[in-house]
């Protein structure tokens, strides 16, 4: 089956400690998205990729580092310096960069730091 | 950030009911727009990308339609079953991104 897998689903830590989560997608798309999730909120970009080696902030990426060292992967670090990091994470990727692909998007990840 | 907005934040309906609810967005510039369900526990799905003005898709129950010249789009649902009740996101391109609406929850009422 094609699709997005995030891990972990749930995820907790202390504060001050940087944080990865993981997005691997076998779609063989070229353009992957991290996307924040707060109540209320419509989904905010934080980082995007549209192909292997080159990503750009979103609007929101203080905090925030990624990395696309392979075409199926975009983890996502959420370093001590973003000031509040507890929300739902969501990574989604397309077939190409560009806004008149639809994206398809993984489970998410929910981050609790305390 | 591009402005996308959606309304009503919530609402609720009655199995076999059909309702509608609205997408604004900066009719500026304008690229295309997005339709995405999200339903509880799973991950959003697409439903439409539409990018021409007067343009009108339907996947089974449920359509949608664009003015692109006036900003906005209306997404139907004809015959509303629980199966529907999920937030509907819309969402607008900037640049190489899209940005997102709050969304509109739909419960649906057995």
């Amino acid at each position: 089956d094609g699709g997005i897998t995030q891990s972990p689903k749930y995820l907790f830590r202390k504060e001050g400690q940087n944080v990865t989560l993981s997005c691997e997608q076998n779609l063989n798309h070229d353009a992957m998205y991290w996307y924040r999730q707060d109540p209320g909120q419509g989904l905010r970009l934080i980082y995007y990729s549209q192909i292997v080696n080159d990503f750009q902030k979103g609007d929101i990426a203080e905090g925030y580092s990624v990395s696309r060292e392979k075409k199926e992967s975009f983890p996502l670090t959420v370093t001590s310096a973003q000031k509040n990091p507890t929300a739902f994470y969501l990574c989604a990727s397309s077939i190409l960069p560009g806004t008149v692909y639809e994206q398809y998007f993984g489970p998410g990840t929910r981050l609790t730091v305390t | 950030i591009l402005n996308v907005e959606q309304s009503p934040q919530s609402l609720h309906v009655q199995e076999g009911d059909s309702t509608n609810f609205t997408c604004s967005f900066p009719s500026s510039n304008f690229y295309a727009l997005h339709w995405y369900r999200w339903e509880t526990a799973k991950s959003p799905e697409a439903l439409f990308v539409m990018t021409l003005n007067g343009d009108e898709k339907k996947k089974g129950r449920i359509s949608a339609t664009l003015n692109t010249k006036e900003g906005y789009s209306y997404l139907y649902i004809k015959g509303s079953q629980p199966e529907d009740s999920a937030t509907y996101l819309c969402a607008s391109p900037n640049d190489y991104k899209l940005s997102f609406g709050a969304g509109t929850t739909v419960t649906v009422r057995a």
